[in-house]
């Protein structure tokens, strides 16, 4: 069974302080792991897929990094703005399978 | 920017009640899935449609849940006999390459 573990489950940081969110995962064959932004009462907004162990990936103030056990979401920077919910999930085996979801990290930036 | 529609927004239904929720997926789009959020909890996988039949489905996915593409374009969600467990945010999911865009959701409230 796939499983993905996220931390902190809560971060609050100051406008402008960098830091790292980290998503665990065990999954039976990687077929691809995908981080989601999600502000209150909303779907989930799709940020970035990663697909192999060293692969990394930018937008704007985000950069996603993946290894064999676990991905990192790096912030730069950071402005109120980026105050969401970040979500980490595993997509496993073949065809059209489900994504499996980690809890998600609730990140508040101050100004 | 194509994006995935979802009606009603909130739904609020008695106990033992069907609710049909709706959606329209992005157009080109060929897998199609609906997920569920209970409040407070991670998102969770309910069940992936593609070629007009179901490819895979969790074991929250029973008999008192079905799916269908009535009409090419429409994907629905049914919910035969609702619990008060029922609720939940549901999201209907439309999947080009390997991402996989999440619709803004219905709220179900069962009373």
């Amino acid at each position: 069974e796939d499983q993905v573990t996220q931390s902190p489950e809560a971060l609050r940081l100051q406008e402008g302080e960098s830091s790292s969110l980290n998503c665990s995962y065990t999954v039976s064959g990687l077929r691809g792991l995908f981080w989601y932004r999600q502000d209150p009462g909303k779907g989930p907004e799709f940020l970035f897929t990663l697909y192999s162990a060293g692969e990394e990936k930018e937008k704007e103030r985000l950069k996603a990094t993946l290894t064999k056990k676990e991905s990192f979401l790096h912030i730069t920077a950071p402005k109120p703005e980026d105050s969401a919910t970040y979500l980490c999930a595993v997509s496993s085996g073949g065809g059209a399978d489900g994504l499996t979801f980690g809890k998600g990290t609730h990140l508040i930036i101050q100004p | 920017e194509p994006e995935v529609t979802q009606t009603p927004s909130h739904q609020v239904t008695q106990m033992g009640q069907e609710v049909i929720l709706r959606c329209v997926p992005i157009s080109n789009h060929l897998y199609f899935y609906w997920y569920r959020q209970i409040l407070g909890q991670k998102v969770e996988f309910l069940v992936s449609f593609y070629n007009n039949e179901i490819s895979e489905k969790s074991e929250i996915f029973d008999d008192q849940f079905s799916v269908e593409r009535p009409d090419g374009s429409n994907f629905t969600l049914k919910i035969r006999s609702t619990k008060l467990e029922d609720s939940a945010m549901y999201f209907c999911v439309s999947r080009g390459n390997n991402e996989q865009f999440f619709g803004p959701g219905t709220r179900l409230t069962v009373l």
